[in-house]
This record gives C-alpha cells, sequence and structure tokens, in this order.
C-alpha cells in the first residue's frame, strides 16, 4: 500500500546541474501531476498526464519537462536548473478527473545554490 | 492567477474549541476539495464538494459551498492537537472539468493543548 512514492526526498543542485524527480504510484491511476509548493504561495501546477505517453503543460513549466512512458511513472527533469527553482515539488495521482481527490507523495525538497 | 484563497492566513485554537477556514473563489466551479498538510508532509485529500451539493459530512468536519458568494467554508469540530495543520482549498477551472484543481495558500491552524 505504497500510494504515491517520490524519490529523491532531498536534493542540493549547483546552478546548470541537471536531475530527474521520480514519481511512482502504484494504485493504477490514470492521473498524473507535479506541482511545486512555495511560501505563501499554495501548490501551483507545472506538468501533468491524463495517461500513459501522454504529458501537458501546467502553470508553470517553464525550466521543466516530463515524461510518462509506463502507466505507474511519472518523471519530472530539471535540464539546467537555476536558483528560482528552489520549491518543495510533489507528484499526485487520481484515477482520472474528480472522483476521489489526489494522492500526493511526500514531497523533495530541492534546494538550487 | 490564483482560483481560491483560503482565510484566515493562520488561526490559533484550544484543544476542543471548533475552527472554520473559508475559502473564496473567482470563477464558476464544478467541484471544489479540501485537503489537509502537516508539516513537511504530502496533502491528504479531506472532502470533495460538488457544485450541486450545499454540505458535506466527514466525521468532525463539515464543508459548506455557497456558489452564490463563490465561498465555501471548512469546519472541524472538537478539534484537537493532532488538527494542526495546513488546510487547502482547491477548485476547479470550471471551463476544464477535473483537469487542474488550482490550490489556494492555505490556513495554517494552530490547536493549543
Amino acid at each position: 500500500n505504497a500510494g504515491v512514492t517520490q524519490t529523491p526526498k532531498f536534493r542540493v543542485l549547483k546552478t546548470g546541474q541537471s536531475m530527474t524527480l521520480l514519481c511512482a504510484q502504484d494504485m493504477n491511476h490514470e492521473y498524473m501531476y507535479w506541482y511545486r509548493q512555495d511560501p505563501g504561495m499554495g501548490l501551483r501546477l507545472i506538468h501533468y498526464s491524463v495517461g500513459e505517453g501522454t504529458t501537458a503543460k501546467g502553470e508553470v513549466p517553464d525550466g521543466y519537462n516530463v515524461s510518462r512512458l509506463k502507466k505507474q511513472n511519472f518523471l519530472l527533469g530539471l535540464e539546467s536548473a537555476a536558483p528560482s527553482q528552489t520549491s518543495v515539488y510533489f507528484c499526485a495521482s487520481s484515477y482520472g478527473r474528480v472522483r476521489a481527490g489526489y494522492t500526493f507523495g511526500s514531497g523533495t525538497r530541492l534546494t538550487v545554490v | 492567477s490564483q482560483q481560491g484563497e483560503e482565510d484566515p492566513q493562520a488561526l490559533s485554537i484550544q484543544e476542543g474549541e471548533n475552527a472554520t477556514m473559508n475559502c473564496s473563489y473567482k470563477t464558476s466551479i464544478n467541484n471544489l476539495q479540501w485537503y489537509r498538510q502537516n508539516s513537511g508532509r504530502g496533502l491528504v485529500h479531506l472532502i470533495l464538494i460538488r457544485s450541486n451539493e450545499r454540505e458535506k459530512h466527514s466525521g468532525r468536519l463539515r464543508v459548506t459551498l455557497d456558489t452564490s458568494k463563490k465561498s465555501s467554508s471548512l469546519l472541524i469540530t472538537a478539534s484537537r492537537a493532532a488538527d494542526t495543520a495546513s488546510y487547502f482549498c482547491a477548485t476547479d477551472a470550471g471551463d476544464n472539468y477535473g483537469q487542474n484543481f488550482v490550490f489556494g495558500p492555505g490556513t495554517r491552524l494552530s490547536v493549543l493543548p
């Protein structure tokens, strides 16, 4: 009963470095999402996917790329990290549309120096 | 643009008291959700209320929705120290059914023993 698992939990990057955040869900959910959370701003949607092989841009997609090669995994990539990308990143999944709300992972705290 | 916004930003009460948080939004919605986030953790789904519903209950939680005022409230009765968390409302953009929920900045609730 893992739900949504995010790796890594913490990471420090230097400006210009790249990294990939992994999100895995074991609930057979169709929809997956990547959010970032910054103080006083709530969660903002970066990218989302409505099924295997599909991705779409959210509210703040610049500087990020995503891939959904397998239904259970949703990867978030930072090609050239910037200090403005310092944030807590959350992955979420749902069955589709809004039947039962989103299931969130526990987050990845990323610091870019 | 932020769809939902919670009020107050922070709330401090004694154990046993009731806590009320409000969410106001700007455009018509199909659904509204409430989430809880404990410090350093992911968000946990509490309740989803649809635009044609006025009130929903779940244990000690009561959510109301007034679409004419574009507002919702979350009431936690007989609060406990374990209810200390941030609470977020999330609304779906009315013309983008179910695809993206927009989260407000949250209300930080402190329940003092």
